[in-house]
């Protein structure tokens, strides 16, 4: 099926650790996202990407890195350099051009314990 | 700056009754908004869409959502609600910016059905 998967679905990180997020799309879109959601703050663009080897800092990029050395795969790493990583971290993917929609992930719940 | 307001944070409705979830957007272009839905836990599933053309826009489940350019509002409504629709909805506009957009989301509104 095709789709865009997330995982782990649940992760736990020590402080100090650095942790990576994995995102993976079959659906030959271009561009990929990554969003923060915390309770009552809706979603947060974290990087985004439009192109292969191409990407750009959303608003909220500070103690986050990415890389996209394939089209199908986008990961996020949570540096020790966040204050506050624990949230539910949310991929999505979308074809190049502006009218089109943007799919989402399941999700993934990061906890620094 | 671009933002969207949802100003409900939390509503309760019986089954069977009519829902409106409000929306108001601030953006120099003609917008291209979007209602989402999630599920506790869940991903986010595109409920419909506005890009240009019928303000009236009807979209899966049953919801549909108008946009009023003079209000700055793209408010998603449903006749009526079944408990399966118990969710939390988020508006978001598109904010264009080089080959695809982004967007840029409210704060969300979690709606709870009662029996």
């Amino acid at each position: 099926d095709g789709g865009i998967t997330q995982s782990p679905k649940y992760l736990f990180r020590k402080e100090g650790q650095n942790v990576t997020l994995s995102c993976e799309q079959n659906l030959n879109h271009d561009a990929m996202y990554w969003y923060r959601q915390d309770p009552g703050q809706g979603l947060r663009l974290i990087y985004y990407s439009q192109i292969v080897n191409d990407f750009q800092k959303g608003d909220i990029a500070e103690g986050y890195s990415v890389s996209r050395e394939k089209k199908e795969s986008f990961p996020l790493t949570v540096t020790s350099a966040q204050k506050n990583p624990t949230a539910f971290y949310l991929c999505a993917s979308t074809l190049s051009g502006t009218r089109n929609t943007i799919y989402f992930g399941e999700g993934s719940w990061l906890t620094v314990v | 700056a671009q933002s969207v307001t949802q100003p409900d944070i939390h509503i309760t409705v019986s089954e069977g009754a009519s829902l409106e979830l409000r929306c108001n957007y601030s953006y120099g272009a003609t917008p291209y908004l979007f209602w989402y839905v999630q599920s506790p836990g869940q991903g986010l599933q595109l409920l419909l869409k506005y890009f240009s053309g019928d303000t009236l826009v009807q979209g899966i489940k049953g919801f549909e959502a108008e946009f009023k350019r003079s209000q700055s509002s793209f408010n998603l409504r449903k006749p009526s609600v079944h408990w399966s629709d118990a969710a939390e909805y988020f508006c978001a506009v598109g904010t264009r910016g080089g080959a695809t957009n982004k967007l840029i989301f409210g704060t969300g509104t979690l709606l709870a059905v009662q029996p």
